[in-house]
């Protein structure tokens, strides 16, 4: 009965280190979806992938930001070369299918950069 | 191009008071589900409820009721008797038909509700 899983929860991480967020969706779910979570602001969406596809890219920074959802494996969101502005909760969705499925959310991952 | 907005930034209540949080959205779609989060201070996402463009019956679950109104594209949220646990941050979200169901979320409203 596992929802979607996060790891990790926090981390830490000094500027210019890679920042690595894991998400394993809902079992059997084979959309994923990022969004991030600036300190008092809003929810924004960053990508939305499919086993091994990239659907949509359009919340991405342009830079030192990428995402996978491997055939076999979780979801990884990678942040290169990171800086202070990067701080903020990472979460991860899932989804079944696209269409009118609600998108489950896993709990997030909280990034420090210091 | 879609947008949420929660034009509530913080409200704060006594317990036991009724409690409506506003939501209003634009899309051009004719097509698009509508949603509401709540996010407790542990951080996590609680899904509440989704809606879809073609049911406008408004919904009732426990203390909770939703006012859908296409004509003035509102999609609020009432807590009734509202108790110290509904504290949190709630977000308002759109997601438009055939566009991935990528969410476009509000800025949230805090609630804070004093014992």
């Amino acid at each position: 009965n596992a929802g979607v899983m996060q790891n990790p929860r926090h981390l830490v991480r000094r500027r210019g280190q890679e920042a690595r967020l894991r998400c394993s969706p809902v079992k059997g779910h084979s959309h994923v979806y990022w969004y991030r979570q600036l300190p008092e602001e809003g929810l924004k969406f960053m990508v939305y992938l499919q086993k091994e596809n990239i659907i949509d890219e359009s919340g991405m920074p342009k830079e030192r930001f990428s995402a996978e959802f491997p055939k076999e494996g979780p979801s990884i969101l990678r942040i290169q070369q990171v800086v202070r502005g990067d701080s903020a909760a990472y979460f991860c969705a899932s989804s079944p299918l696209g269409g009118d499925y609600e998108q489950y959310f896993g709990p997030g991952t909280r990034l420090t950069v210091t | 191009a879609q947008k949420v907005t929660q034009a509530q930034t913080e409200i704060s209540v006594v317990e036991k008071e009724d409690v409506t949080l506003d939501c209003v959205y634009e899309t051009r779609d004719t097509t698009y589900y509508l949603f509401w989060y709540k996010q407790p201070p542990s951080g996590e996402l609680v899904f509440l409820i989704r809606r879809n463009s073609f049911d406008e019956q408004n919904e009732i679950s426990g203390r909770y009721s939703w006012n859908f109104q296409k004509s003035t594209s509102s999609f609020n949220f009432t807590i009734t008797a509202s108790q110290v646990v509904d504290s949190a941050v709630y977000f308002c979200a759109l997601s438009e038909g055939g566009a991935g169901n990528m969410l476009t979320f509000g800025g949230g409203t805090r609630l804070m509700v004093k014992p």
